[in-house]
């Protein structure tokens, strides 16, 4: 069976302090992987995504990067943290396929300070 | 862009009652999802739609996908306090990179 990895599960952080956040994939091979950042209640904002080792898709301006080292593994990256950063961080993954579904993983809360 | 909105944003009831809640779109998606999410966790699938005007059924949820495939509706019978969660509508990028587009939320509350 799969499994999806994120940590650390809580992060507080000073603002202007770097930042790297691990998701990791169990069980599967070649996923769509995915992070998103969700607001308090809010829905889900797509950050980046990636089809392969390598290929990183930026969905939205912003303070992070993505890098994806190997195949299962997907990371998220800030040099120097911002205040509007704060968040809950969900990594998912997904088949090359259509319709297939996103399992989430349990998610990282971010406090920058 | 495409966006979905979700409405209400809020939604307090007794254990019992009937919701709906809605999901809308100006855009048209190949596919819609429908997500709960607890607190603190990531969200689970509950359902895709896939065909504009497609009914399916999850024991008391009821998913429908507009015939025009830009909005969807969730409608829960007999409202349970486990049904309590964050309900959240994805809709699949029509610009077929596998992306999905996530609505605003509708935050239910189930009271015993």
């Amino acid at each position: 069976s799969q499994t999806i990895h994120q940590w650390p599960a809580t992060l507080v952080q000073p603002v202007g302090s770097p930042l790297s956040l691990e998701c990791t994939v169990e069980g599967t091979s070649n996923p769509n992987l995915y992070w998103y950042r969700q607001a308090a209640g809010r829905g889900l904002q797509l950050l980046f995504y990636s089809v392969g080792i390598g290929q990183i898709s930026s969905e939205v301006p912003q303070n992070l990067s993505a890098s994806r080292p190997q195949d299962r593994q997907f990371i998220l990256s800030s040099k120097k943290l911002l205040l509007s950063d704060s968040g809950f961080y969900l990594c998912a993954w997904s088949r090359l396929q259509f319709l297939d579904t996103q399992y989430f993983g349990p998610g990282t809360r971010l406090t920058v300070l | 862009t495409q966006l979905l909105e979700q409405s209400p944003q809020f939604l307090s009831i007794q254990e019992g009652e009937n919701l709906t809640v809605y999901c809308n779109s100006s855009s048209v998606f190949s596919s819609l999802q429908w997500y709960r999410q607890e607190p603190g966790e990531g969200p689970v699938l509950l359902v895709t739609v896939v065909t504009g005007g497609e009914v399916k059924k999850l024991k008391r949820l009821t998913f429908q996908f507009g015939d025009a495939r830009k909005d969807s509706s969730l409608h829960i019978t007999a409202a349970q306090p486990g049904d309590t969660g964050l309900y959240l509508c994805a809709g699949e990028s029509s610009s077929g990179t596998y992306k999905y587009i996530f609505g605003t939320g509708t935050r239910l509350k189930v009271l015993a």
